[in-house]
């Protein structure tokens, strides 16, 4: 499968714990996106990566979230300090970098669950 | 302000029929539109994008729509099957250097046998 992957699927965690994702874009893509989609609302932008440089974050990503790609291949987005208002699915998408204009491809996303 | 709107939360279609699904945008600036498909504990996926150049966009089942002017796009799926049944959701970027989507709150399209 050389699709976007992304682990864990599924997170329960207490308030308060800190919890990690990883996300395997498609090979070669220069562009990795987060977003975070709760019940009944549109994936919502996050972060993005050009190679390992961090070019963009939302508002939406508090001092508790932290996201990195150290070489350029994975990324993974930290959150300290979980709360309630954390439960969501977090999306991770890839795009190639070749066209202004790209299609993103999306994995199949970590359903946090935050007690 | 939500700058991708889908208006319909919902669409039940029966099967061989056509589906019409509907989106407008505000921010005249948006220059590439998609529209992705979702099952519930999955990740999006991609069904047909449209360059804000052309007006139609046509892949198998799949076309859509661009109006500028009234800055609306709509998907037109042709004949309905029961396994288009998911949430659709209609998402722009305005390129730049990031070419971060900004989504609609998704229609839920159910496909009646």
């Amino acid at each position: 499968d050389t699709g976007v992957s992304q682990n864990p699927r599924h997170k329960i965690t207490k308030r308060g714990q800190n919890v990690t994702f990883r996300c395997d874009p498609i090979s070669e893509h220069n562009r990795l996106y987060w977003y975070r989609q709760t019940l009944g609302q549109g994936p919502e932008f996050l972060t993005y990566f050009q190679n390992e440089a961090q070019l963009e974050k939302s508002r939406l990503l508090s001092d508790r979230f932290s996201a990195e790609r150290p070489k350029g291949s994975f990324s993974t987005l930290e959150i300290q300090r979980t709360e309630q208002g954390d439960s969501a699915m977090y999306l991770c998408a890839s795009s190639p970098n070749r066209l202004a204009q790209e299609t993103q491809y999306f994995g199949p996303g970590t359903r946090l669950l935050v007690l | 302000d939500q700058q991708v709107k889908q208006n319909s939360p919902s669409l039940s279609v029966q099967e061989g029929r056509i589906s019409i699904l509907n989106c407008d945008y505000t921010n005249s600036m948006f220059d590439y539109f998609l529209w992705y498909k979702k099952y519930p504990a999955e990740g999006p996926t991609f069904l047909i994008s449209i360059s804000s150049i052309k007006d139609k966009n046509e892949d198998g089942r799949f076309t859509v729509f661009l109006n500028k002017s009234a800055k609306h796009l709509s998907l037109h799926i042709v004949p309905s099957q029961p396994g288009d049944s998911a949430v659709y959701f209609c998402a722009a970027s305005n390129g730049g250097a990031t070419n971060k989507l900004i989504f609609g709150t998704g229609t839920l399209l159910a496909v009646q046998p």
